[in-house]
């Protein structure tokens, strides 16, 4: 099955422990991408990435890391969470290149719920 | 920079009432148009698209047709059911400098009462 898999899709930490959480995709695509889903505020794209060891800034990237060292993994790494990146984390991908799936249509994961206390 | 404007929610309707989400954007290039759902508890899913001026996406009896002179991409459908609960967003794919960025709405709240 097609699917964009994240990890964990429940997080409870303390301000300043680092956390790491994990996007991997089956479907080879070549674009992923981090956003946050805040309330009145709707997604805002975190930083994304358009192919192996290609990364780029987001709207919000302040505070978050990431990187993509193979194709199907874009793990999503908060040095020192502080209480304001509490939110709900959605990792998504989409192809880029010809396919029988329309370019630029992306996918997403099921949300990781993360507090920072 | 870009941006992405829909009307504020909730939206409350009656079964089989028309619905109309409005959507407008501003973008330096030409970006692509998406409408994704998101049901309860669950991540966004595709909509519709359009990738180019006067295309009209469609999908489960939803339309919306991409607006060049008006910078639209309104969301409609003729009746709806009470399945199509849920949030709406409106994104836009701003391809300018050989980048793929997203920018999303902040979603509107659609609740259909039976």
């Amino acid at each position: 099955e097609a699917q964009v898999t994240q990890n964990p899709r429940y997080l409870i930490t303390v301000t300043g422990k680092k956390l790491t959480v994990t996007c991997s995709q089956n479907m080879n695509h070549e674009y992923m991408s981090w956003y946050r889903q805040d309330p009145g505020l709707g997604l805002r794209q975190i930083y994304y990435s358009m192919n192996v060891e290609v990364t780029d800034k987001g709207d919000v990237p302040e505070g978050y890391k990431v990187s993509r060292k193979e194709k199907r993994n874009f793990p999503l790494i908060l040095e020192s969470p502080s209480p304001n990146q509490t939110s709900l984390y959605f990792c998504a991908s989409s192809p880029l290149s010809g396919g029988p799936v329309p370019k630029e249509t992306q996918y997403f994961g099921p949300g990781t719920r993360l507090l920072v206390l | 920079g870009d941006s992405v404007t829909q009307m504020e929610g909730p939206v409350t309707l009656s079964e089989e009432a028309f619905l109309t989400i409005n959507c407008t954007y501003t973008a330096t290039g030409y970006p692509s148009l998406f409408w994704y759902v998101q049901y309860p508890g669950e991540g966004l899913q595709l909509l519709l698209k359009a990738t180019k001026a006067d295309d009209k996406g469609s999908n489960k009896g939803f339309e919306a047709t991409y607006r060049k002179e008006t910078t639209s991409f309104h969301l409609e459908k003729g009746s709806v059911q009470v399945s199509d609960s849920a949030v709406y967003f409106c994104a836009l794919s701003d391809r300018a400098s050989g980048t793929y960025k997203y920018i999303f709405g902040t979603g509107t709240r659609l609740k259909v009462l039976a």
